[in-house]
């Protein structure tokens, strides 16, 4: 089963539309990090956001917040009022702990906003 | 500002070609990670390194090595490049901590003919 499920491939949208990009998890462990990245495309992964397990209020930068629910695993990404600079692919990950400080990545989601 | 750089953006290569891919930080990171982005599999990690010369296998080792003979540089070896090797390669370090961002580069888009 996949620890990080992203299921929405693939969304388009029309500029100034808000738009949220879903993100649901799986872990055992109580301790755990989350992470969101962009990635335009030139291909670079931009760090955009991290979230610790035991921290679950919500967050805000700019036009972008983060729903962060234990409840239901899930932390999911709202941009608002979309621009056209949006366009990206954006990807969850998750951090739990052990050797190396690995990630594991969903699939990603993109996001077309279109002018 | 965290800086990775990678040392090609493009490559193509022919198949049987050894191929290294060079990456480097300068944010003194202990961790340094090498992965693989294709369409439909999003990012697989190939191999990491926890400290100098010390290195770990990830989730798609098979037909690469690795090398950290510095602390700021991680090197990623095709052996032997294969078609199936095509893809694009993204390096990436962090601190060493649980739950420290990583930090990626701009990405290496790798041909191999």
């Amino acid at each position: 089963a996949q620890k990080v499920t992203q299921a929405q491939t693939e969304i388009s949208v029309v500029e100034k539309e808000d738009v949220t990009l879903d993100c649901v998890y799986e872990t055992r462990d109580t301790t755990y990090y989350l992470f969101w990245y962009k990635q335009p495309p030139s291909g670079e992964l931009v760090f955009l956001i991290r979230r610790n397990s035991f921290d679950e209020q919500n967050e805000i930068s700019g036009r972008y917040s983060w729903n962060f629910q234990k409840s239901t695993s899930s932390f999911n990404f709202t941009i608002t009022a979309s621009q056209v600079v949006d366009s990206a692919v954006y990807f969850c990950a998750l951090s739990e702990g052990g050797a190396g400080n690995m990630l594991t990545f969903g699939g990603g989601t993109r996001l077309m906003v279109k002018p | 500002d965290v800086k990775v750089t990678q040392s090609s953006r493009y490559l193509v290569k022919r198949t049987g070609e050894k191929v290294f891919l060079e990456c480097v930080q300068d944010m003194d990171h202990e961790n340094m990670f090498w992965y693989r982005q294709d369409p439909g599999l999003g990012l697989r990690l190939i191999y990491f390194s926890y400290d100098v010369k010390m290195k770990e296998k990830g989730d798609i080792p098979e037909g690469y090595s690795v090398s950290r003979e510095k602390k700021e540089r991680f090197s990623l070896i095709l052996e032997s490049a294969s078609t199936n090797q095509t893809s694009m390669y993204l390096c990436a370090s962090s601190l060493g901590g649980f739950g420290e961002t990583q930090y990626f580069g701009p990405g290496t888009r790798l041909l191999v003919l």
